[in-house]
């Protein structure tokens, strides 16, 4: 069974649309993340969930709406597509209480804007 | 604030031959946890070690081995004997117990040729 798994993997879809990208974690986890990496490959934190309660927003802006609808899902949703809003999109998740960072990453879904 | 930095873009090498990928991080935690990723062209991101700040041993796996150096905030990663296989985004990252998060450097593109 796959630890973290994301839905779907390829996204490609015309500017303006709105969009989501599942997420679930088996692991049995309290944390998980969105990370998004760009056409360079730089891989950047945009939010992370404890318990279904927002505690990382790195200043992404607000067409882009996370849900976690319990602790082990946390879903993407993009509204009005943007051109920039083309990247991988990884989910993660990770044991708090552990404070280690060992996060377990999903395989990532392509997002492709038109 | 956290960085990390991978001054290499890109390497390439010959098969067989020996290369170190440098790692750079800032950080004003005394607790802190370095990691190692690789990207494979498959596209995943799979974990290779985590390092707590207060263990500066070094390790080595198989042809894989890490030098942590607290003196000088550095983090590298050498492979020995390289092969065709080791191609792929090398990312070093930094996770804060403080912040809860786990930043990336830019990475580093090594291409192993035959």
């Amino acid at each position: 069974d796959t630890a973290v798994s994301q839905t779907p993997k390829y996204l490609v879809t015309q500017m303006g649309n709105d969009k989501s990208i599942k997420c679930e974690q088996n692991l049995g986890h309290d944390t998980m993340y969105w990370y998004k990496q760009d056409s360079k490959k730089f891989l950047k934190i945009m939010f992370s969930y404890n318990n279904k309660e927002l505690i990382i927003n790195e200043t992404v802006p607000n067409r882009f709406s996370p849900k976690s609808p319990d602790k082990a899902h946390l879903n993407l949703h993009i509204n009005s597509l943007e051109l920039g809003d083309s990247a991988v999109y990884f989910c993660a998740s990770s044991q708090r209480d552990k404070h280690t960072g060992e996060l377990f990453f999903g395989e990532g879904s392509r997002l492709t804007v038109l | 604030a956290q960085k990390v930095t991978q001054a290499q873009t890109e390497i390439s090498v010959v098969e067989k031959e020996d290369v170190t990928l440098d790692c750079v991080y800032e950080t004003r935690d005394t607790t802190y946890y370095l990691f190692w990723y690789k990207q494979p062209p498959s596209g995943e991101l799979v974990f290779l070690i985590r390092r707590n700040s207060f263990d500066e041993q070094n390790e080595i796996s198989g042809r894989y081995s890490w030098n942590f150096q607290k003196s000088t905030s550095s983090f590298n990663f050498t492979i020995t004997a390289s092969q065709v296989v080791d191609s792929a985004v090398y990312f070093c990252a930094l996770f804060s117990s403080n912040t809860g998060k786990l930043i990336f450097g830019q990475g580093t593109t090594l291409q192993v040729k035959p």
